[in-house]
């Protein structure tokens, strides 16, 4: 089975300092792989696709095969930037079957 | 804009209680989802259903079932409550062929 790991529950950081959200995937031929965010009271949504390599909110992701990780990263941190993030990985079926990791609640301090 | 809804915010049920769940989506999507969501265990996928009448077991399917008798439609039943059911459940959807999800406001059940 698929796995994604997500080894940090929680992450602390002051506003302005750098942040990198770890995600380790199990390896299996071409993943893709996602990045979902859950602000307060708000409904859990895709931050970024390592396929589109775009930059969200100042969030970027980029996969490293050899590694297998897709660590999200931001250079200076923002207290909206509090929030639980997902790292997802699609399982390759028209289903759009994706596996979550265990999630990472960022909490930025002011 | 996608919109995917769920009947309920917040649910209190009690042990041994038929319990049910709807979600409705609006966007024409065939491929619909149900995950409970708990602290430290990240999201897990109960079931899903990717056409109508049809189902599919997730990783955690143990004491839930599923129904989907509309497109737009997809229902998830708990046919007796036990506390550790207790938990966050989301639904999702998405296009068939495509792999992002939109997710409902999520469920928050108490089985007391």
């Amino acid at each position: 089975a698929q796995r994604v790991t997500q080894p940090e529950k929680l992450l602390s950081v002051f506003k302005g300092a750098p942040v990198e959200l770890k995600c380790n995937y199990s390896y299996s031929g071409s993943p893709e792989l996602f990045w979902y965010v859950q602000y307060s009271r708000q409904r859990l949504q895709l931050l970024l696709r390592h396929i589109s390599r775009e930059s969200i909110k100042g969030f970027t992701a980029d996969l490293n095969k050899g590694e297998t990780s897709f660590h999200l990263k931001k250079p200076f941190a923002q207290e909206e930037d509090s929030a639980m993030y997902y790292c997802a990985r699609w399982e390759g079926t028209s289903y759009g079957k994706l596996t979550f990791g265990q999630g990472t609640i960022l909490t930025v301090h002011p | 804009d996608v919109k995917v809804t769920q009947s309920s915010r917040y649910l209190v049920k009690r042990t041994g209680e038929k319990v049910f769940l709807e979600c409705v989506q609006d966007m024409d999507h065939e491929n619909m989802f149900w995950y409970r969501q708990d602290p430290g265990l990240g999201l897990r996928l109960i079931y899903f259903s990717y056409d109508v009448k049809m189902k599919e077991k997730g990783d955690i399917p143990e004491g839930y079932s599923v129904s989907r008798e509309k497109k737009e439609r997809f229902s998830l039943i708990l046919e007796s409550a036990s506390t550790n059911q207790t938990s966050m459940y989301l639904c999702a959807s998405s296009l068939w062929g495509r792999n992002e999800q939109f997710f409902g406001p999520g469920t928050r059940l108490t089985v007391l």
